[in-house]
């Protein structure tokens, strides 16, 4: 068990819908990454937040959006969902991002089904 | 822009014995970590070993080890006395730091399904 927790464990929904993945970090992570896994992208990082505020971006859709609480957990909103959308999404996180070494923590995955 | 290489999409290898998995990575900065994940049935990403670029020695955990060239930009995984448990997608992956503040975002391979037989 990393210690980051991700609901739901399964999700599926219909084109066209919206819906929001959640994401809680290790206690005393600051920062939290999201990745995309599929079999057509493969393994791919979607954005990064760093005590609430965003720090970089990568090959995120602008149908998707995140965003990062006091409390630090995180939430990824995905809309107007393709069926190309369907994936695996981490979430990962780590103490402090400006370390010479950061050793990222996963969670298990959300598994998103998009009929 | 950072890319990362598995040239091997499947690999088998009978128990005990050892298989090496391939990694290139193509970067024009000097600074940086290089690592392998594993990720088993359950889907859980785990941290196998990971490979500063400053530091010329290969690292080792137990039956795994890494030969990482640096000039010729490869980093492969030896997995010795390969084990039933094993038996998982590997993926190289790759993130910069500069000046000791580490960007964070992980560059991964397309990933190398390992299958250790009995």
């Amino acid at each position: 068990d990393s210690g980051v927790t991700q609901t739901p464990k399964h999700l599926i929904t219909a084109t066209g819908q919206r819906v929001t993945l959640r994401c809680s970090p290790r206690s005393g992570d600051l920062s939290v990454y999201w990745y995309q896994q599929s079999l057509d992208q493969g393994l791919q990082f979607l954005i990064q937040y760093y005590n609430g505020e965003e720090r970089a971006k990568g090959n995120i859709l602008e149908r998707f959006s995140a965003q990062q609480f006091p409390d630090l957990h995180s939430e990824l909103n995905l809309s107007s969902l393709e069926l190309g959308d369907s994936a695996l999404y981490f979430c990962a996180s780590s103490y402090e991002y400006s370390l010479s070494y950061n050793e990222q923590f996963f969670g298990p995955g959300t598994r998103l089904t998009v009929l | 822009a950072q890319t990362v290489t598995q040239s091997q999409p499947e690999m088998s290898v009978q128990e005990a014995e050892t298989v090496t998995l391939s990694c290139t990575y193509d970067t024009s900065e000097s600074n940086y970590y290089l690592f392998w994940y594993k990720q088993p049935p359950s889907r859980q990403m785990i941290l196998v070993i990971r490979q500063e670029a400053y530091k010329q020695q290969n690292a080792t955990e137990n039956r795994f080890s890494v030969n990482f060239q640096k000039a010729a930009k490869s980093f492969s995984l030896k997995i010795s006395d390969s084990q039933l448990g094993d038996t998982a997608m590997y993926f190289c992956a790759f993130t910069l730091t500069a000046g000791g503040t580490s960007y964070g975002k992980l560059t991964f391979g397309q990933g190398t399904i390992l299958t250790v037989h009995p």
